[in-house]
């Protein structure tokens, strides 16, 4: 069974930081997501990455895949505290496989 | 923008009672999924749904469990009698074909005690 790793599983910043947040995956897969939950509510869609070397940008959030490598990246420019939540990467294949969440504090 | 709604938002149950959570997919999607998060934990696939029977379901999807679509609307995941250990959020998720994004609802916060 497909495998979706993520690390760190916990997170704590301060505001104005950069970090990384990492997602491997164990079999191949061209399709890559990353979703956002805060805590008690729902899976919000932040990326879709649907190839090779495909990176997306919104606001202080950038992801990106290395197919070939099996690994997606979250990377996260001067972090403010609205970001904290956990994030979760999820790897379809006919149906999604999730990581098992990095829970992200973003200290003012 | 079309949403995937479930129904109820929360509710609390007796063990061994028979629970039915409903979701109303986006209109025209085909592809239904059931997925659910123990407190704390990560989501986990049960099962998915198209072309009126199920296509795929994992092994946390057991005989206690069946889903349904009683209608052209409705999507029911049954419990047939729940445990503790089935207390977790319950997402209800669609797709259309030949589409690469999955909706996720809202989601059921079911609690057996």
């Amino acid at each position: 069974e497909l495998k979706v790793e993520q690390n760190p599983l916990f997170l704590s910043m301060q505001e104005g930081k950069n970090y990384t947040i990492y997602c491997n995956y164990s079999t191949t897969s061209d399709r890559l997501y990353w979703y956002r939950q805060d805590p008690g509510k729902s899976l919000e869609s932040l990326f879709v990455l649907l190839s090779n070397g495909a990176v997306k940008q919104e606001g202080r959030l950038m992801a990106s895949l290395d197919t070939k490598a099996r690994l997606s990246t979250l990377h996260i420019t001067a972090a403010v505290h609205d970001l904290s939540a956990t994030y979760f990467c999820a790897v379809d294949r006919d149906k999604f496989y999730f990581g098992s969440g990095t829970k992200l504090n973003v200290k003012p | 923008e079309p949403e995937v709604t479930q129904t109820p938002s929360h509710q609390v149950t007796q063990m061994g009672q028979e629970v039915i959570l409903r979701c109303v997919p986006i209109s025209n999607h085909l592809y239904f999924y059931w997925y659910r998060q123990i407190l704390g934990q990560k989501v986990e696939f049960l099962v998915s749904f198209y072309n009126n029977e199920i296509s795929e379901k994992s092994e946390i999807f057991d005989d206690q469990f069946s889903v349904e679509r009683p209608d052209g609307s409705n999507f029911t995941l049954k419990i047939r009698s729940t445990k503790l250990e089935d207390s977790a959020m319950y997402f209800c998720a669609s797709r259309l074909q030949g589409s690469n994004t999955i909706y996720f609802g809202e989601g059921s916060w079911l609690t057996v005690v």
